[in-house]
């Protein structure tokens, strides 16, 4: 598997904290795209960062990547009910091939 | 806006049987990729197109046939189900160059009895 962790994990949160979801890969890439699933839905991309940017951020959205420990983050700061869904990280190819990781549930509570 | 759909959006099939999932773009994108996603896990590649005419093995092309006969139209055909093809399958578009967006349809959730 291109992704060092294979389960699917989970996290709940109050209404109003921050919260940062972790993805390593094994393999080498130059992009890293983080998704994101509602329910009954399918991904939507939320946010892509590149080798040259180590940090990108979007709203209340943060990503990093670490090539060096082939790790990225995705942090949401003040995060709100409507920010419950699946959490995807994928490491992507020239020939626009995604490979997903198994991805963070995150619930939270008001 | 970006558009993919799939058809159908639910699908009961028999053991042996042949099932065929349907997927259209408007976004005139050049590739189209079929994925499943099961339960607690991410989604794997079972097949993709560099555009008409195209499809190309993915990660998990076992038991699975692609069929793109225009730029818009990308089938996945199923020609003897089974049991462990029961998942939700989701077709999506690119432009096939690293680092841009993949759009996604809503999904057709397949359960084979």
């Amino acid at each position: 598997s291109q992704w060092g962790e294979e389960n699917l994990q989970a996290l709940s949160i109050q209404e109003g904290e921050d919260v940062t979801m972790n993805c390593s890969y094994k393999t080498y890439t130059t992009v890293v795209h983080w998704y994101r699933q509602d329910s009954g839905r399918g991904p939507a991309l939320i946010i892509l960062i590149r080798s040259n940017e180590r940090e990108k951020r979007s709203g209340r959205l943060r990503a990093t990547l670490d090539t060096s420990s082939q790790s990225s983050s995705l942090s949401i700061t003040a995060a709100q009910c409507e920010d419950t869904a699946v959490y995807f990280c994928a490491t992507g190819t020239n020939t626009g091939k995604l490979t997903f990781g198994d991805g963070t549930v995150l619930t939270v509570k008001p | 806006e970006a558009a993919v759909t799939q058809s159908p959006r639910n699908k009961v099939a028999v053991t042996g049987g042949k099932v065929t999932l349907s997927c259209n773009q408007t976004n005139n994108h050049n590739n189209m990729y079929w994925y499943r996603q099961d339960t607690g896990h991410g989604l794997r590649l079972i097949h993709y197109s560099y555009g008409a005419g195209s499809t190309e093995k993915g990660d998990i092309p076992d038991g699975y046939k692609a069929s793109r006969p225009s730029q818009e139209n990308f089938s996945l055909i199923l020609e003897l189900a089974t049991p462990s093809q029961t998942s939700v399958y989701f077709c999506a578009s690119g432009e096939g160059q690293t680092g841009t967006e993949v759009f996604f349809g809503k999904g057709t959730r397949l359960t084979v009895v």
